[in-house]
């Protein structure tokens, strides 16, 4: 059975680097058929897509948080981590990490870890 | 960049009744078209995908329609544990990217 888990700091204090790692297990996070994504939603709000990764090393980012994401990958270690370099107050969020299938033509995220809360702030 | 649109903010029905939420994109964006529902605390489950098939282990009370920029989530006959956030998603092939709708509550009425 596929899960995935989110792991890293609660707290980053502003102007600071968010790191998170996203664990994979039940499945191999090589697998040709998925990329692996980032989404954040602040409290009480909506969704925002982050970032994706394939298991090669291709990224492609939300233009709107590029200049300051990286998202890498660890086949060794089936896991994929997020860096957010000089968050401020308004990157606290619940951050999840996800798995985005294809397979049936439409890119969809049919996998979610949990989530965790990251609270920005001094 | 295609900006979707979802309505109502809120939606109270009562137990038993149907439920129909929106979702309006700004441009067309054919079928390429999710739903996903969310419960408290909870991550996002993927409901429906390409606009009308619904993912494993999704119930058939859960429907979806539409094409181009208008589309629809039905659910037939709330149960207590569909109350929660309905979000619908599109994918952008190039660049590539995801976008969110706002979200639509449905809270017992």
């Amino acid at each position: 059975q596929l899960q995935l888990q989110e792991s890293g700091p609660g707290l980053v204090k502003p102007s600071e680097t968010l790191s998170l790692t996203c664990t994979v297990s039940g499945a191999s996070i090589s697998s040709s058929s998925y990329y692996w994504g980032w989404i954040r939603q602040p409290p009480g709000k909506g969704l925002e897509w982050i970032g994706s990764i394939y298991y090669s090393g291709t990224t492609y980012y939300n233009p709107s948080l590029k200049s300051r994401v990286t998202i890498s990958v660890d086949t060794s270690k089936n896991q994929f981590s997020l860096k957010l370099s000089s968050v401020t107050a308004a990157d606290t969020a619940v951050y999840y990490c996800a798995r985005r299938d294809s397979s049936e033509g439409y890119p969809t995220f049919d996998h979610w870890g949990q989530g965790t809360l990251v609270t920005v702030s001094s | 960049e295609i900006v979707m649109t979802q309505s109502p903010a809120t939606l109270s029905v009562s137990p038993g009744e149907r439920a129909t939420l929106s979702c309006r994109a700004s441009q067309s964006v054919s079928f390429n078209l999710a739903w996903y529902q969310q419960k408290p605390g909870q991550a996002p489950r993927l409901l429906i995908y390409g606009a009308s098939n619904r993912a494993t282990g999704v119930p058939a009370t859960f429907s979806g329609s539409g094409s181009g920029t208008e589309f629809t989530l039905t659910i037939s006959s709330l149960q207590s544990e569909d109350f929660a956030v309905y979000f619908c998603q599109h994918y952008n092939n190039w660049p590539p990217g995801y976008t969110f709708g706002q979200g639509t509550k449905l809270e017992i009425k």
